[in-house]
């Protein structure tokens, strides 16, 4: 119940393109859910997220994807490029950071 | 503004050895954590402070591992005795406390333990 999955485990995309990460959850004592972006031999950095009394939210060419019901939510990249290539976490925490855990990552790749 | 400062950055031991790990976070933030990512995954929460209190150690693993943050700033994180399968890169995050809502972590760039 702990756990958030995480797919695709890789992505390839050409410049221009939109990458597309999903992930879901179990808990629903979970209200915070972040995106993290990482590259390599840097620690991971906070890109954008999103709590679930919206279903979007939107900051430049990133968007999160937020279904409650579901218990699913997505990152959205408009536009890729090549500089975007990094690993994406998504993750989600409850209670003010309480229990707070990371998908597995979805390495990028986005061909220039 | 200096981010999450850590050290070292790199640390090869032999199986049995302890090793240290130091960080010092954003100057003003209470709260401090301390993650452990293995290769290929994402990170995995080990420990949370609010100033010098730990307040979730629940995937600490006590037999080996231990913490200290004693004047609320800055932290050591312990291994007291190295296995193979503490290799892994160990990261620091630090955030303002709120109780309101959420405040950003923030990394800093890790140390990669290889224990041998």
């Amino acid at each position: 119940q702990q756990q958030v999955k995480q797919s695709p485990q890789s992505l390839i995309v050409q410049k221009g393109g939109i990458s597309i990460i999903n992930c879901a959850y179990e808990n629903t004592a979970f209200d915070y859910f972040p995106w993290y972006q990482q590259f390599p031999g840097k620690g991971p950095a906070l890109l954008i997220a999103i709590r679930p009394d919206v279903s979007e939210k939107k900051e430049g060419r990133f968007t999160i994807s937020f279904n409650k019901s579901a218990k699913q939510f997505s990152l959205h990249i408009m536009d890729s490029q090549p500089g975007d290539s990094a690993t994406y976490f998504c993750a989600a925490s409850g209670n003010y950071g309480q229990n707070f855990v990371f998908g597995p990552g979805t390495r990028l790749s986005v061909l220039p | 503004e200096a981010g999450v400062v850590q050290s070292p950055r790199y640390k090869i031991i032999e199986k049995k050895q302890p090793v240290a790990f130091w960080c010092n976070p954003i100057s003003g933030h209470n709260t401090l954590y301390w993650y452990r990512q293995n290769l290929g995954q994402g990170p995995e929460l080990l420990i949370r402070y609010e100033n010098e209190e730990a307040v979730d150690d629940s995937q600490l693993p006590k037999d080996r591992f231990s913490a200290e943050r004693l004047k609320g700033v800055d932290s050591t994180l312990k291994i007291q005795p190295a296995e193979l399968g503490d290799s892994a890169v160990y990261l620091c995050a630090s955030s303002l406390t709120s109780g309101a809502y959420y405040n950003e972590q923030f990394f800093g760039p890790g140390t990669r333990l290889t224990v041998l």
